[in-house]
């Protein structure tokens, strides 16, 4: 199956750009995935991007996909408190996703 | 539209017991996956099914573990003689009928303390 991992953590000041990074290992995904978790709540999708493309840009959020790398990053611009959350990065094997751990950004001011 | 709903949302079992856990998925929805993040570690696939039929069990542990989703009703994930290494959150996804596995939805997920 696929590994998926990726940083802990990460510590950004409001309004600052955060970025985080991802690495997987299974090149036949063709869906790669970024979901956010708030404190008790599900996980909720905020972007894909298919295998094909390089980056995705969707208001404050750009995904860049390096394939040869096997490297996934996703960039909040002008971060804001209420970007704090767990950010998960998965790849697809057919239906079955496979997430990384799970980065914790803790937004201060 | 209400997201998926999963109940219960916390749960303490004692070793040995049985623990079930319910996913009722998005309206539209006829597809059903179960995931399980064990501590520190990512979600991971457990099971895949539609209505009435198990797809894809091939996360599951071999024993103990059963899962279903009957023509009415939550799906249902099956955990009998609870142990300690069963703590986890169980999280439940839906999606819609045909081609619509690339964009699952997640349910707030069950976490299960096991004593």
């Amino acid at each position: 199956g696929e590994d998926v991992e990726q940083s802990l953590f990460l510590s950004v000041r409001e309004g600052d750009s955060s970025v985080i990074n991802c690495t997987y290992t299974d090149s036949s995904s063709t869906y790669l995935y970024w979901y956010k978790q708030e404190p008790g709540a599900g996980l909720q999708l905020l972007t894909y991007i298919f295998s094909n493309m390089d980056m995705k840009q969707d208001q404050r959020l750009t995904v860049l996909l390096n394939k040869k790398d096997k490297h996934l990053s996703l960039r909040i611009a002008d971060t804001q408190t209420g970007d704090s959350a767990i950010y998960f990065c998965a790849g697809n094997n057919d239906y079955k996703l496979s997430f990384g751990a799970g980065t914790t950004v803790t937004v201060r001011a | 539209n209400a997201g998926v709903m999963q109940n219960p949302r916390h749960l303490v079992r004692r070793r040995g017991q049985e623990a079930r856990l319910r996913c009722s998925p998005m309206k539209g929805h006829s597809h059903v996956y179960w995931y399980r993040q064990l501590p520190e570690e990512g979600l991971k696939f457990m099971v895949y099914l539609q209505k009435e039929n198990i797809i894809d069990e091939s996360g599951m542990p071999k024993e103990r573990f059963s899962a279903e989703f009957p023509k009415e009703g939550p799906s249902i994930l099956r955990i009998q003689q609870v142990v300690r290494g069963d703590s986890a959150a169980y999280f439940c996804a839906s999606s819609p009928p045909g081609q619509g596995w690339e964009t699952q939805y997640f349910g707030p997920g069950t976490r299960l303390l096991v004593l």
